[in-house]
């Protein structure tokens, strides 16, 4: 079982539409929860921590639940700039400089 | 402006050859991280370095080489023993009190024929 699992999608979705993206992570005991983007060809960039209460930064919304060990990312009003692909990232236990990468959900907003 | 450079975009080299890639960042980052990504693949973590002159072994060291004898600077040599070196390799950067943000160049295009 890989430690941090993604569907690879794609979800296409008309703009303006919400959409979902979930992640589950294998590591009961990991702390620490992110959102990168990761635009075609590109490098990630940071998009959201997770944090255990949820958090909000515009049109996005992340969330934690620990208890069945996964992680959601909420995109509210799609625009065709969101299309991009969405890697949840875990930290690892052995480092506090490691982190594990999921492979991505890839999202296509349509006009 | 601050970042993270990372020279050349695209690469070619021959089988047998060792190559070096460049990764420089302004940024006054203590850590400094290589990465690799195949398609399809999440990113894997090739060396990290915490502090000048000291380096770890991440996931899949083996056939690659670093240095760290600048803080600004964190080089990656792919040697010949590498199996698979045709990849997408991306330089990262964070502070120390927060590792987990990290910084990402704009990677290069390493494609061994």
């Amino acid at each position: 079982r890989k430690e941090v699992e993604q569907d690879p999608g794609p979800f296409n979705v008309p703009e303006g539409a919400t959409v979902a993206f979930n992640c589950t992570y294998s590591n009961s005991a990991s702390q620490s929860f992110f959102w990168y983007r990761q635009d075609c060809r590109k490098e990630p960039k940071l998009l959201m921590s997770v944090y255990s209460s949820g958090n909000e930064d515009g049109r996005f919304t992340a969330q934690l639940n620990r208890a069945s060990q996964y992680i959601s990312l909420l995109i509210r009003d799609s625009k065709l700039s969101d299309s991009a692909t969405y890697l949840c990232v875990v930290n690892r236990m052995d480092s506090s400089y490691k982190l594990i990468f999921g492979s991505g959900t890839r999202l296509l907003v349509r006009p | 402006d601050g970042g993270i450079t990372q020279s050349p975009k695209y690469l070619f080299r021959k089988e047998g050859q060792n190559v070096t890639l460049s990764c420089e960042q302004n940024l006054n980052h203590d850590a400094m991280y290589w990465y690799r990504q195949d398609p399809g693949q999440g990113l894997r973590l090739i060396y990290y370095s915490q502090i000048v002159n000291d380096f770890q072994k991440g996931d899949i060291a083996e056939g690659y080489s670093v240095s760290r004898e600048k803080k600004e600077s964190f080089p990656l040599t792919v040697t010949s023993a590498q199996k698979n070196p045709t990849a997408f390799y991306l330089c990262a950067s964070s502070f120390d009190r927060n590792p987990y943000e990290q910084y990402f160049g704009p990677g290069t295009r390493l494609t061994v024929t």
